[in-house]
This record gives structure tokens, sequence and C-alpha cells, in this order.
């Protein structure tokens, strides 16, 4: 049973697109939201995070949405380009004094020139 | 600055064998996590440190998966025997304490068990 679920499992899109990734979860009690981006041969990077008190944060082309009712966040990414081309994780944290992350499956973006 | 460093990138292992992975955390940092990476999974949690103390240790891996971590800088991952379905990338990370603290990973050892 997955605690964090992602779709889609993959996307194409073109080039000065937007790319749209969604997130739900179970468990009322996580609170910090990280997006990570993990390229081939590569760890996972940490791209934009968010915390449940907020509902939207910004970070150049990249912004993530929260919604705290529906228990779902998303991932924008405006004018996309080929070099964003990646895997796409959401994760959550419980809360507590732990850095301990669950992880969705990923989404798998390619963009196209 | 050096980042999570994880030996070696990669490791063919025959059934039965035993291998050990090693992790060497950002300096610093107080929280040490070993991930199993596969497609279907996804990214699963095997064991997890705080200031050298083991926290929790992944249920469905503890049979054959044992994580040390000796001192503050260095960690290693054993799995004893191998199987092929151990085949995976294996994924070092480690955080300052506390959450919603960034968690830096490392590239990664592929395992290959045949």
């Amino acid at each position: 049973q997955q605690q964090v679920r992602q779709s889609p499992q993959s996307l194409t899109v073109w080039e000065g697109g937007t790319t749209v990734l969604t997130c739900s979860y179970e468990d009322s009690t996580f609170n910090y939201f990280p997006w990570y981006q993990q390229f081939p041969g590569e760890g996972p990077a940490l791209l934009i995070s968010i915390l449940s008190v907020s509902d939207k944060k910004e970070d150049g082309r990249f912004t993530t949405f929260f919604n705290k009712r529906e228990k779902k966040l998303s991932l924008h990414i405006i004018d996309s380009q080929p070099g964003d081309s990646a895997t796409y994780f959401c994760a959550a944290s419980e809360t507590g004094n732990t850095g301990k992350l669950i992880f969705g499956l990923g989404t798998t973006l390619q963009v196209q020139p | 600055d050096a980042g999570v460093t994880q030996t070696p990138r990669h490791e063919v292992a025959e059934k039965g064998q035993t291998i050990i992975l090693k992790c060497e955390p950002v300096s610093g940092h107080n929280d040490l996590f070993w991930y199993r990476q596969t497609k279907i999974q996804g990214l699963e949690l095997l064991s997890y440190f705080r200031s050298k103390s083991l926290m929790e240790d992944g249920g469905a891996f503890k049979d054959r998966f044992k994580a040390e971590m000796l001192n503050s800088s260095f960690s290693t991952l054993k799995i004893q025997p191998t199987e092929p379905k151990d085949s995976a990338v294996y994924l070092c990370a480690s955080s300052f304490q506390g959450a919603g603290t960034e968690v830096f990973f490392g590239k990664g050892t592929r395992l290959t068990v045949v």
C-alpha cells in the first residue's frame, strides 16, 4: 500500500510547454513535502519543497502547490526544457524530529525539442 | 564541499555471496539513510541512523540486510547471502537532524546478482 501516490507514471511534453505532476498522500501527520529530481546514473536531488502551513512555493520555473484538505500536491514546470527530462519524485516526511522520507514511485518526464 | 560518497558504483555478485556497500555522508550530518531503488517498488527505506544509533531497520529487509555505522563519517550495508531479487540500486543519503531539512543522496551502487 503506497502511502504516497504519484501520477502520471510517465509524461511527454513539448519544449516550452507546461508540465504538471500530481501527488496524493494518506497520512494526515505528514507535514513536509519535497520534490526530488533524478537523472540517469545519479542520485535524487532536491528540487523544491513545501511545508503544510503553505499552499504554494515558487522557485524559478518550478512551482509546487499544496492542498491540505484534499491531501494533494502538484509540481508545475513552466517553459519546460529538454534538460528537464528526468524522473521526478514527490515525498513526504512524518511529523516529529525525523528526516525520514516516504517516496512516491516517480514520474518520468520527457521534454521533446 | 563533498557530497555523499558511495562505493563501489557497480557491483556484480553471484547468488549466495556476501557483499558490502560503503557510504560516506556529508560531513556534519547527523542522519543517515539507506534506500533501495527499483522500478517497481520505488525508493524503499532499508535503515535509518541518527548520530550513529540505529533508529529504524526496515522490517522486510532485516533477515539478510545489515547496516552499520562505525563512526559518524562511514556506514556500510552488508547483504548476506545475496539473491537475484536483490538486484537494484542502493542509495545512501544524509541530512542534518530534524524534519524539513534537505536530504542529500549519493549516486548509488548498482548491484546485479546473477
